[in-house]
């Protein structure tokens, strides 16, 4: 058990439609990180957060946002929902206070998007 | 453009055997790498990583290999056992002033341990 907890595990909504990913860290770490990894994909990175700040961003589409709360949630919003954007979405946390630089990413189980 | 390959979609090895994983990249400004093992209806899980200024690292039965003039890794798992068998994720970043785990992923290599 990684530690990093993901809601929901399998989501199915029609196309246009709005929905959001939830995601708690690890406890204590800061980090939050959003991953896509669609069929025959490898993980594409969205987004980072670092306490409640957006700290880096990838290929996240426009439709996409996400946020990061004072408790250290996060949440990514996908709106106007395609075909195309069902897939594996991912999240990961690292970065406890005092931890190494170089720590690793700690993944949750995903959330299995399928859009009709 | 893919920046990290692994292009071997699976392999297959018997159990004891050596299984041998390659990885090759393009950016010679990533710096860390990292391989991870990933099972059905789970997250990716981290197994083992190398800075670049190592050309070694080893763990138990893992051991990671970075030759940085080819931009090749490679992880040797030996001996291999058949819960060895997963998808194995190749990774890198690169220091970028805190987006240091902005990690590139491979499409990963399905690596299959046979009793």
């Amino acid at each position: 058990d990684s530690g990093v907890t993901q809601t929901p595990k399998h989501l199915i909504t029609a196309t246009g439609q709005r929905v959001t990913l939830r995601c708690s860290p690890r406890s204590g770490d800061l980090s939050v990180y959003w991953y896509q990894q669609s069929l025959d994909q490898g993980l594409q990175f969205l987004i980072q957060y670092y306490n409640g700040e957006e700290r880096a961003k990838g290929n996240i589409l426009e439709r996409f946002s996400a946020q990061q709360f004072p408790d250290l949630h996060s949440e990514l919003n996908l709106s106007s929902l395609e075909l195309g954007d069902s897939a594996l979405y991912f999240c990961a946390s690292s970065g406890r206070r005092g931890s190494s630089y170089n720590s690793p990413l700690h993944f949750g189980n995903g959330t299995r998007l399928t859009v009709t | 453009d893919q920046q990290v390959k692994q292009n071997s979609p699976s392999l297959s090895v018997q159990e004891g055997r050596i299984s041998i994983l390659n990885c090759d990249y393009t950016n010679s400004m990533f710096d860390y790498f990292l391989w991870y093992k990933k099972y059905p209806a789970e997250g990716p899980t981290f197994l083992i990583s190398i800075s670049s200024i190592k050309d070694k690292n080893e763990d138990g039965r893992f051991t990671v290999f970075l030759n940085k003039s080819a931009k090749h890794l490679s992880l040797h798992i030996v001996p291999s056992q058949p819960g060895d068998s997963a998808v194995y994720f190749c990774a890198a970043s690169l220091n970028s002033g805190g987006s240091n785990y902005k990690l590139t992923f491979g499409k990963g290599t399905l690596l299959t341990v046979n009793p």
